[in-house]
């Protein structure tokens, strides 16, 4: 079936550092690919998302490419804050899924962004 | 607040008991999602409901149900409950039947089984 793995956390960075979460799936066709973000005590918050091939998802300074030849989609931020602190989930929507928008999420990755 | 309104927020119940968690969908959603989040299994789709009909079903155990009322709400049933039936369970709605455009999620009920 269909899956995500992302790398494992925590990852631990200086504030202004540049950021990379990888993210891979194993997927049938053209999912539409998402990175999800929970802050503490919170729920999901959707950070962006790409649903064909070579689209650039991109939101509050993140971006994230949807490479088929490589099935991945990594994230990546240019200079991180303290604020971004929080688990960042890699998902999908499976292809073909005419009638549902069921996500398969990867394991989760903790970004702790010191001072 | 994202919209979408989860009631308890948290629970405390025994092993052998049942509970049932409620979800309030954003204004206009007619879609509703439940997941599952533990620290082993991470997140998992349960089942979702579009309209007052099941659309999809997941990982969701027999001894699990859900369902959707008219007004939209949702409520999911777990009864006979374990130890490892501990997590914090997310409901989530959206407008249609497809996520190209994203959830909303809402806060989540943590439910404690011991």
């Amino acid at each position: 079936g269909d899956s995500v793995t992302q790398m494992e956390g925590p990852v631990t960075l200086s504030e202004e550092a540049f950021l990379t979460i990888n993210c891979t799936y194993t997927a049938t066709g053209y999912p539409s690919l998402f990175w999800y973000v929970q802050y503490p005590g919170e729920g999901l918050q959707l950070l962006l998302k790409a649903t064909k091939a070579d689209d650039k998802g991109s939101n509050k300074g993140f971006e994230a490419t949807y490479r088929k030849e490589t099935t991945s989609f990594h994230l990546e931020k240019g200079s991180v804050q303290v604020s971004d602190s929080a688990v960042y989930f890699c998902a999908l929507t499976p292809w073909g899924s005419s009638n549902t928008g069921k996500l398969i999420f990867g394991q989760g990755t903790t970004l702790q962004v010191k001072p | 607040d994202s919209g979408v309104t989860q009631t308890p927020k948290h629970l405390i119940t025994a092993t052998g008991q049942r509970v049932t968690l409620r979800c309030s969908p954003r204004s206009g959603d007619l879609s509703v999602y439940w997941y599952q989040q533990s620290l082993d299994q991470g997140l998992q789709f349960l089942i979702q409901y579009y309209n007052g009909e099941e659309r999809a079903k997941g990982n969701i155990l027999e001894r699990f149900s859900a369902q959707q009322f008219p007004d939209l709400h949702s409520e999911l049933n777990l009864s006979s409950l374990e130890l490892g039936d501990s997590a914090l369970y997310f409901c989530a709605s959206e407008t249609g039947t497809l996520s190209n455009y994203g959830y909303t999620f809402g806060s989540g009920t943590r439910l404690t089984v011991v």
